[in-house]
């Protein structure tokens, strides 16, 4: 089967760094993608990982490890309004269109 | 540019009735997708249209639900007759015809089965 694992919740106070970890067990892999969703809102695109390495892009950067089937989700400098749930995705499919399969979601929440 | 559009928002039906959810994609993303969020649970992966074909539907989870895409524009996902664990939030997501390119999700439709 297909299946990718990522903490349920996660606790961390303003100002602080936060990572968020994910390992996945697909059939296919062509990428490693991340996702917030505010409020049960319209889920948003953060990064995406096709390479091993990390993407930094403003505050969060990710990093995948494709020997090991694992990412990392990494928000430095929190701020309140981070405060969603975070998804890892893979593309299963070497295509213009393959799907994303999801994991189950890890919320954040930040303190004052 | 305009987002990717979901009608209605919230739905709440009986056991037995049918729905119909809509979705209008960003205009000239040929790739269309259907996902499904029950409660705690994963964005689990429904359908996928490729303009008007469907390029994938093992995510459907019965014959229940059917999706269309008439002319590769908007699609419509229906739900006939809707049972209680059919409840969930449904979105759909959009994307251009370019590899790897990151999905574009709408707010979803919150459905309620009574």
């Amino acid at each position: 089967g297909q299946s990718l694992e990522q903490p349920s919740e996660v606790t961390a106070v303003e100002g602080a760094i936060v990572q968020i970890n994910c390992t996945y067990q697909t059939s296919g892999f062509y990428g490693l993608s991340w996702y917030q969703q505010h409020d049960g809102g319209a889920p948003t695109f953060l990064s995406y990982n096709a390479l091993d390495g990390l993407e930094e892009t403003g505050r969060f950067s990710s990093f995948l490890s494709r020997s090991d089937s694992y990412g990392y989700l990494l928000l430095q400098e929190l701020q309140m309004k981070d405060s969603a749930s975070y998804f890892c995705a893979v593309r299963d499919e070497d295509n213009q269109g393959g799907k994303l399969i999801f994991g189950q979601g890890t919320e954040l929440s930040v303190k004052p | 540019e305009a987002g990717v559009t979901q009608f209605p928002s919230h739905s709440v039906i009986e056991k037995g009735q049918t729905v119909t959810l809509r979705c209008d994609p960003i205009s000239g993303h040929d790739n269309l997708y259907w996902y499904r969020r029950v409660m705690g649970k994963e964005i689990k992966f429904l359908l996928h249209f490729v303009k008007e074909s469907k390029q994938d539907e093992s995510g459907m989870p019965n014959n229940r639900f059917l999706a269309e895409r008439t002319g590769g524009t908007y699609s419509t996902l229906k739900v006939q007759p809707a049972e209680l664990e059919d409840s969930g939030v449904y979105f759909c997501a959009s994307s251009p015809p370019l590899r790897g390119s990151p999905l574009h999700f709408g707010n979803g439709t919150r459905l309620t089965v009574t």
